[in-house]
């Protein structure tokens, strides 16, 4: 299964509300399609599993929503520290990234 | 707190052998499925290999199968990886990572680079 983000690059500024898009080649099991956070220089952070479930310590401004081949996560009001590289996955037999849509300061 | 710590990158040249560690604690590392994911320099990851809580199966990406072995010592609360025949694409930041429900991946280690290079 393929995953395919977009867009690749999503330019906005604090307090507007983000939608980025992940698009499977195939129907994907909403229990096995989750989402990360990556910051400059760390390590990637669970953002949402499950699709739609928020991950501990998560805040509610982040929630993912979508089913069979495509997946939205939402921001709600962008804080200055959401803006990152945000990756879907999907958990299969082999496990697979999409290639990250990077949310950057307008 | 989780924590993973991975060691053991550097620089090499292609052809050699390499093994990262990670090194668990602050949960029962004997229970759960353990991850490696790559990032290669300012490229998105790449999902490299698991194994199951008992070590008893593995899965690979096809990029590094038969060149790489997942392993793990739950006495020790350390996974390993143990990386042959290097390649100048395997040079990346390599993460391990715990499963969590085979669901999804959510505690990472900070990464340790691995620089193939001639």
């Amino acid at each position: 299964i393929v995953l395919t983000q977009s867009p690749g690059t999503l330019s906005l500024s604090a307090g507007e509300r983000a939608t980025l898009s992940c698009r499977a080649s195939q129907t994907v099991n909403s229990n096995y399609l989750a989402w990360y956070q990556q910051r400059p220089g760390q390590a990637p952070r669970l953002l949402i599993y499950g699709a739609s479930s928020r991950a501990t310590g998560i805040p509610d401004r982040f929630s993912g929503s979508g089913s069979g081949t495509d997946f939205t996560l939402t921001i709600s009001r962008l804080e200055p520290e959401d803006f990152a590289v945000y990756y879907c996955q999907h958990y299969g037999s082999l496990v697979g990234f999409g290639q990250g849509t990077k949310l950057e300061i307008k | 707190q989780v924590q993973l710590v991975e060691s053991g990158g550097g620089v090499v040249q292609p052809g050699v052998s390499l093994r990262l560690s990670c090194a668990a604690s602050a949960f029962t590392f004997s229970g759960y499925g353990m991850h490696w994911v790559r990032q290669a320099p300012d490229k998105g990851l790449q999902w490299v290999a698991f194994i199951r809580f008992d070590g008893n199966n593995e899965n690979y990406a096809d990029s590094v199968k038969g060149r790489f072995t997942i392993s793990r010592d739950n006495s020790k609360n350390t996974l390993y990886l143990q990386m042959n025949s290097l390649r100048v694409e395997d040079t990346a930041v390599y993460y391990c990572a715990r499963d969590f429900h085979t669901k999804a991946l959510d505690f990472w280690g900070q990464g340790t680079l691995v620089t193939v290079s001639s």
